[in-house]
């Protein structure tokens, strides 16, 4: 679907807590899903992937769930850091069979962490 | 590894001029290519599939004479605004994907911001 709007989605945690972000895609045939983390004038920045084979994939300070009954993701960041701020996106991906096709990206999020 | 460059980093231009960028993965070779676009505070669009020596793919009212994909070789696609206007100033950004992975997380390029005056 089209991005609009021309305000993020804000969400501001305190340095040291945990974070939740959370994203709904929209394609019910979507099979891999991205979180990418977007600092200002930057290109994104992979951070964790999940294939809809699995509901919930961890990495270092971070985890996705998937939940497909109702096209949900979440990114749960552990320990947040000042340097977690930024703006982070889901992104979705079709698996065609045949094709590689480009991604479907949220509208993204916001993280401020307060010192 | 999997480091994608892209180049300029930023350009200005006068209304009606072209322009091009360079999208180079530096480590991988990437068969396709993606070009997106991001308006301030928005979120990427996909504007293009671009695929080592065939025609590229635009996504729905992307004018693909105004943004022409040349992607000649493993390593380097390019995209040209032509006859750009002020509407068309705008960060755009480069993906790539690593030659046979069908399904494969995508790495960005640091992204060019283009300004038409």
């Amino acid at each position: 679907g089209e991005n609009v709007g021309l305000h993020l989605p804000t969400l501001s945690v305190q340095e040291g807590d945990n974070s939740i972000i959370n994203c709904a895609y929209s394609n019910s045939a979507s099979d891999y899903f991205i979180w990418y983390k977007q600092e200002s004038g930057k290109g994104p920045q992979f951070i964790i992937d999940i294939r809809s084979n699995m509901d919930k994939r961890q990495g270092q300070r971070v985890t996705v769930l998937l939940n497909k009954t109702v096209k949900h993701l979440s990114l749960q960041i552990a320990a947040t850091q000042p340097g977690d701020s930024a703006v982070y996106f889901c992104a979705e991906n079709l698996n065609s069979g045949g094709g590689a096709d480009g991604l479907t990206f949220g509208k993204g999020t916001h993280l401020i962490i307060q010192p | 590894g999997a480091v994608v460059s892209q180049h300029p980093s930023w350009v200005i231009c006068k209304s009606g001029t072209s322009v091009k960028i360079e999208c180079r993965s530096l480590d991988f070779q990437a068969t396709t290519m993606f070009w997106y676009r991001q308006f301030p505070k928005q979120s990427l669009m996909l504007m293009a599939t671009s695929n080592e020596g065939s025609k590229a793919t635009y996504e729905q009212g992307v004018e693909k004479d105004k943004f022409l994909i040349n992607h000649a070789s493993l390593t380097l696609s390019t995209l040209t605004v032509t006859s750009a206007h002020p509407e068309d100033s705008s960060f755009y950004i480069c993906s790539a994907r690593r030659a046979g992975a069908q399904q494969e997380t995508q790495y960005f390029g640091p992204g060019t911001r283009l300004l038409v005056l």
